[in-house]
């Protein structure tokens, strides 16, 4: 089965600093997805990877896929408290059992921004 | 849009005791999941379904049973709580491997 590996495990950045957060596959990624979990909240999707090179923005976070080294990483510019949370990448296995697309899922980066 | 729903928001049980989450999706998602988040492990798949009357197990089922007798409905059930099984559960529905989640239930098993 896929496993996904997320670092750094926390990390804790000063406000208006910019951070990096790897996830990096024990397979070949197909499809990988950035989410992000406020304390005691659901899981609220960020963007989704499918192709080698592939970069998206969205407001202050880029997230590229290298799929090469079947790793994502997910960048934020100039961070802010309200980007603190839990990121949680997560990859779809086409081949998974039951041909079900289940997604694998990291073990979370908590991100602390002190003001 | 309500998305996907999930009640409770947070539950006490009594080792031993037997309990009901409930999930509903109203965005007609065919593929409809349930995993547990526990520190330091990030989300684990514990049952799974990819349409009325068919569910699966995922990677940690023991102590959990699903049902899904509408597409809408996906309800897990506790048969025996046990304190190893306290944890955030959420629901989630997929499609096109973007899944949404429930804003997840809080479960303390004393």
């Amino acid at each position: 089965s896929q496993e996904l590996e997320q670092s750094p495990q926390s990390l804790i950045v000063q406000e208006g600093k910019n951070l990096t957060i790897n996830c990096t596959s024990s397979k070949t990624l197909y499809g990988l997805y950035w989410y992000k979990q406020k304390y005691g909240e659901g899981l609220i999707f960020l963007m989704m990877l499918q192709k080698g090179g592939e970069e998206k923005s969205h407001e202050k976070i880029t997230a590229k896929l290298d799929e090469k080294k079947q790793q994502s990483s997910l960048h934020i510019t100039a961070s802010q408290p309200s980007h603190a949370g839990i990121y949680l990448c997560g990859a779809d296995d086409p081949f998974s059992s039951g041909s079900a697309r289940q997604l694998t899922f990291g073990s979370g980066t908590q991100l602390t921004v002190l003001p | 849009n309500a998305g996907v729903t999930q009640t409770p928001k947070f539950q006490v049980l009594k080792t031993g005791q037997s309990m009901t989450l409930q999930c509903a999706q109203d965005m007609n998602h065919e593929y409809m999941s349930w995993y547990r988040q526990d520190p330091g492990m990030g989300l684990r798949l514990i049952h799974y379904s990819v349409g009325a009357g068919i569910t699966d197990q995922g990677e940690v089922p023991n102590g959990y049973n699903v049902s899904r007798s509408t597409t809408e409905d996906f309800p897990l059930r506790l048969l025996s709580a046990a304190p190893s099984q306290t944890s955030v559960y959420f629901c989630a529905s997929t499609q096109r491997g973007e899944a949404f989640f429930g804003q997840g239930t809080r479960l303390t098993v004393v």
